[in-house]
């Protein structure tokens, strides 16, 4: 599965938009890509997930450019809640690799009053 | 959906002993994972339980030491043996029913080994 490369920290405040870019420069024609999130004492959390051009659920969109090898998670209007740590994942639609997930290093999201 | 719940959530125990966790899932799943996470850092996983094979061992992971069982479709155990402080961690279970699917994760059990 393809290495994911996501910045370590962001800041950003209440009410704005944020975008999280992640590298995944070696993704193969049957990966996809996911986001998950993850709050302190607790276990990662499903946001999104896409295998090209934009995916929008009620909580974040995915955008994802013709040549797949990035993708944006962005989340409109952050709140303090939001404050956590996001990891972007590559996956194998086949099942290659057993199904597993392997996580990166993550982003973690600070949002300020 | 389906909801993960492990036992126990946290633990002390002595070095030199072992301990149990137990991942019960409210569904049945194909795929169980086990995974480890230090404080602050991101999660590494141990191994694959998934139904009806034996489990698969990630690089520095080895059966001796973290030999895992699935009896069936909604539950798997993951036994730390023989443990010293490095194994002192977050240990959590997660589960998803296909290759693209969502996977769920347990809320994680807190071992520390003194």
């Amino acid at each position: 599965l393809a290495k994911t490369t996501q910045p370590i920290s962001m800041d950003s405040y209440e009410g704005q938009e944020v975008n999280i870019t992640c590298s995944h420069n070696n993704i193969a024609t049957n990966d996809y890509i996911t986001w998950y999130q993850q709050f302190p004492s607790q276990g990662p959390r499903f946001i999104i997930q896409g295998y090209k051009t934009k995916v929008t659920n009620e909580v974040a969109s995915l955008f994802i450019p013709a040549d797949r090898k990035s993708s944006t998670l962005s989340l409109p209007r952050v709140s303090l809640s939001d404050t956590a740590v996001y990891y972007c994942l590559v996956g194998a639609l086949d099942g290659g690799s057993q199904g597993n997930l392997i996580f990166g290093k993550g982003t973690k999201l600070s949002v300020k009053p | 959906s389906a909801v993960i719940s492990q036992k126990p959530s946290r633990d002390i125990c002595q070095r030199g002993t072992s301990l149990t966790i137990q991942c019960q899932v409210d569904s049945q799943v194909t795929m169980m994972f086990w995974y480890r996470q230090q404080p602050g850092q991101s999660l590494t996983l141990i191994a694959t339980a998934n139904q009806g094979s034996e489990a698969t061992y990630e690089s520095g992971f080895v059966i001796d030491k973290f030999p895992i069982s699935r009896p069936n479709l909604t539950f798997s155990t993951l036994t730390v043996s023989n443990m010293s402080p490095e194994d002192s961690s977050i240990y959590l279970c997660s589960a998803r029913d296909g290759p693209n699917t969502e996977a769920f994760f347990g809320q994680g059990t807190r071992l520390t080994v003194v």
